[in-house]
């Protein structure tokens, strides 16, 4: 089956610093992405979508220059927290879509980032 | 993309089947079921989708009713790894943007 993956699977850092997350399909490609946020016992909730080799659309209230996604190949999205603050402290989530054949979204299994 | 309605939890015993309901009566003529489940701090893992036809796969079945307002999820044999929260999702299918909307989804315990 389509497996897609992210690194880091955890990551802790000190808040005003970025972080980085990347998401890979390892097994086809895709030419869109999605970064999803989850906050404890949430439902997931929609940040923005990446397509490959254009901006990123984002969901209303989600500032993008804070949430920076770039999706430079057609198997690799990132997502920079840039400055982060203890409010960012949440599980993010991406998804890529093979649009080739299923037309089936698959997920990673997300990045805990936890802003001191 | 349509909204859908899930009861927000249930329980199931292990063995036996569990039948995870969906409406969606405002959804339109080229929408797609989805169901994904997410297991405790994991990425959401897809299931199973259809138009209008039920669906099986190795992992459940999908009964749409003929109106396509509503839908059932079935495991035939839950398991204790079954316990997960379970997304059903309506979408139109190769759209310019295919982007889900998560909702509540439904809770379901499996017990011993």
């Amino acid at each position: 089956g389509a497996v897609v993956s992210q690194h880091p699977s955890w990551v802790i850092c000190k808040s005003g610093t970025s972080v980085k997350i990347e998401c890979r399909s390892l097994d086809f490609q895709a030419t869109t992405m999605f970064w999803y946020r989850q906050f404890p016992k949430q439902s997931l909730m929609l940040m923005a979508t990446s397509n490959e080799g254009s901006k990123a659309t984002y969901e209303q209230g989600v500032e993008k220059d804070k949430f920076l996604i770039n999706h430079a190949s057609l198997t690799l999205s990132t997502l920079t927290v840039t400055s982060a603050h203890p409010e960012d402290s949440s599980f993010y989530i991406c998804s890529a879509r093979d649009a080739a054949s299923t037309d089936t979204q698959y997920f990673g299994p997300g990045t805990r980032l936890t802003v001191l | 993309d349509a909204k859908t309605t899930q009861p927000p939890s249930m329980d199931c015993a292990e063995g036996r089947a569990a039948n995870l309901p969906c409406n969606h009566s405002t959804i339109s003529g080229n929408e797609y079921v989805y169901w994904y489940r997410q297991i405790h701090s994991q990425g959401p893992q897809y299931i199973i989708h259809g138009l209008k036809n039920n669906e099986t796969n190795e992992m459940a079945s999908l009964i749409i009713t003929e109106d396509r307002k509503s839908s059932t999820l079935i495991l035939p044999h839950a398991t204790l790894r079954d316990t997960a929260v379970y997304y059903c999702i309506v979408r139109v299918r190769s759209s310019n943007t295919g982007k889900l909307i998560f909702g509540q989804g439904t809770t379901l315990q499996v017990k011993p």
